[in-house]
Parts: structure tokens; sequence; C-alpha cells
């Protein structure tokens, strides 16, 4: 089951920031939470992860609360071409077992002109 | 360098009949995942694979669904009996060895229609 929490839209005006919100209130201490984005069912692509500190990359910041049960997805200048379904991902770290990454429902994330 | 590499890329079968779907992971890439999703629908686990262990096999629907994987890198996902609720696209994802900080890159899927 996924363990994290998310809306399931929201809208964006085109040029300004998008904030998109996750709640994973029961992560434990050896897990990451990881972005993807899926647009027309594409495979999902990954755009950012982290553990404790706030990460940035050239698609996107990660900003992670210090207790860590919740996180924002950054999309700094949203364009038309983000819009998609972001996931927000608890991928838990088990050494012989397996990881891998349990897909909610995602924030179907629409950018308007 | 290339990607995960997926094929083919869209597959129309008959019902009943047996269909192979492709993945070649990221070169060096130890770990490899097979997921589906159905129209409309989230990313559903099917099975993984790393390095020399056993596969996590609990994501697999039903004994019609199989997968091996080959020398540590092309793996199969093999389906016998098709049938019109194994219509999905078949996603393949790999990573660089185990260890949840290592990103997991997906291909772009195969695109499966049973008639």
């Amino acid at each position: 089951d996924a363990k994290t929490t998310q809306p399931t839209s929201m809208d964006c005006a085109e040029g300004r920031a998008a904030n998109l919100p996750c709640n994973h209130s029961t992560i434990s201490g050896n897990e990451y939470v990881y972005w993807y984005r899926q647009i027309h069912s594409q495979g999902p692509q990954y755009i950012i992860h982290g553990l404790k500190n706030n990460e940035t990359n050239e698609m996107a910041s990660l900003i992670i609360t210090e207790d860590r049960k919740s996180s924002t997805l950054i999309l700094p200048h949203a364009t038309l071409r983000d819009t998609a379904v972001y996931y927000c991902i608890v991928r838990v770290g088990r050494r012989g077992g397996s990881e891998k990454l349990v897909f909610g429902k995602g924030t179907k994330l629409t950018v308007n002109p | 360098g290339a990607g995960v590499s997926q094929s083919p890329s869209n597959k129309v079968t008959e019902k009943g009949k047996d269909v192979e779907l492709r993945c070649d992971p990221i070169s060096g890439h130890t770990a490899l995942y097979w997921y589906r999703q159905s129209l409309g629908q989230g990313l559903e686990f099917l099975i993984y694979f790393q390095g020399n262990s056993a596969p996590d096999k609990s994501g697999l629907p039903s004994d019609r669904f199989s997968a091996e994987r080959t020398g540590g890198s092309v793996s199969t996902l093999t389906i016998q009996r098709t049938q019109q609720e194994d219509s999905a696209v078949y996603l393949c994802a790999s990573s660089f060895r185990q260890g949840s900080g290592n990103t997991i890159y997906f291909g772009e899927g195969s695109w499966l229609t049973v008639v």
C-alpha cells in the first residue's frame, strides 16, 4: 500500500511556481521520498528524491519538513509541458529485500495558460 | 547513455494467445522491475529482480504471468493464454544495485491489447 497522501488535483498558472504537497506521516528513518511524474501514460519520469535535507536539481526543488512527515515538490516556473500526474513515493531501504516503488494515485497538475 | 528499452512498443494479440515482452535495462543496472498500468489506473507492481537473488514475484496477478532475467541483464515477461483484462501498458524499470537511494528509471512501456 502507498504510504503517502496527495491532493487529487491542482491547478497552476503558467510561469508561476507549482507547489505540490505530500504527507508521509508514517515514514521511517531510512526511507527516501521520491517524486515521479507521468504524462499521458508514458513511462514515469524521475524528478527528484531526498532523505532528510532539501534537494534541488534542474527540474525541481524538494522541501522536506524537519520531522520528515511531509514534503513539497516545487516547480519554480511551471510550463504547459509540466501538466502531468505527479507521484510522491516513500521507498523503503531493506537490504536483501524488495525495494519496489509503491505508487499511489498521485496529483493531477494542470498548468493553465 | 541509453535508457531502459522495451519491445515491442505495441502488441495486439488474440485472446488465448501467449505474448512475450522484452526489457533491456540500463547498462550496469542490477535491479530490474516490471509494472503494469491499465487504462486510467495507477501503476501496479508485478515482479522485481536483484542480481542473483530470488526474485520478488509477489505482484504477479496469476500463474499465467511469469518473468525471467537471463545473464543478469535482459528480462522477458511472458503472459500465457492472454485475457482481455490483461490489456495494459507494461512498464519495465531498472536501477543501479539495491539501496533506496538509487534512482529507478522507467522505460516507455509495451502497450498490450488483447482482442
